[in-house]
């Protein structure tokens, strides 16, 4: 089955205690995003990547860490978490966003919460 | 900077009554318009994408337009299974593949 995981799915920490949401995905595909949710701000986009070791910065990339060592796995990594970094994680994937190809799959969630 | 507005932020529709959400963006040179529905608690869900003006598609009672500055999505008779929250997204042609996203609107249809 085509899916993107992620794990853990809930999360709970403490400020500054390093911590890595994992994600995975089984389809080849090139495009992996991460994305926070958070009530009244929607989505907004951490970072992306276009293909192995390609990264850059969406529009809320400070505090977050990404790598990107090979195409199935896309890593988000909060080496000093924040209060304000407790959010709704999601990790998306997609074909090289060419032609019609650029439907994103996106994974079940991490609730984040750091105290 | 590229946005994207989404209104209403919610809806509260019959079963049966037919209506539309709007999406206007401001983006230099649209590579892609997106819609998703999300439910409670998961990850968005991918519906459609739109490239050009005029462009319009459906998938049963859903149809998505887009002019040159905003897309629309019809619902036509909609059922209780189709109270989600429904996203807008677009890409620009700025050589970067950010994608940015509306905040949704929330429709809730009652039966």
């Amino acid at each position: 089955e085509a899916q993107v995981t992620q794990n853990p799915r809930y999360l709970i920490t403490v400020t500054g205690k390093k911590l890595t949401v994992t994600c995975s995905q089984n389809m080849n595909h090139e495009y992996m995003s991460w994305y926070r949710q958070d009530p009244g701000l929607g989505l907004r986009q951490i970072y992306y990547s276009m293909n192995v070791e390609v990264t850059d910065k969406g529009d809320v990339p400070e505090g977050y860490k990404v790598s990107r060592k090979e195409k199935r796995n896309f890593p988000l990594i909060l080496e000093s978490p924040s209060p304000n970094q407790t959010s709704l994680y999601f990790c998306a994937s997609s074909l090289f966003p060419t032609g019609s190809s650029y439907e994103q799959y996106f994974g079940p969630g991490t609730r984040l919460t750091v105290t | 900077e590229d946005q994207v507005t989404q209104s209403p932020e919610a809806l509260r529709l019959q079963e049966g009554e037919s209506s539309s959400l709007n999406c206007s963006y401001t983006v230099s040179g649209l590579r892609g318009l997106f819609w998703y529905r999300q439910d409670p608690g998961k990850g968005p869900e991918f519906l459609f994408t739109l490239y050009s003006a005029g462009e319009e598609k459906e998938k049963e009672r859903l149809k998505a337009t887009l002019t040159k500055k905003e897309s629309f999505l019809h619902i036509t008779a909609p059922k209780p299974e189709d109270s989600a929250t429904y996203l807008c997204a677009a890409t620009s042609g700025a050589g970067s593949y950010q994608l940015t996203f509306g905040k949704g609107t929330k429709l809730s249809v009652i039966p």
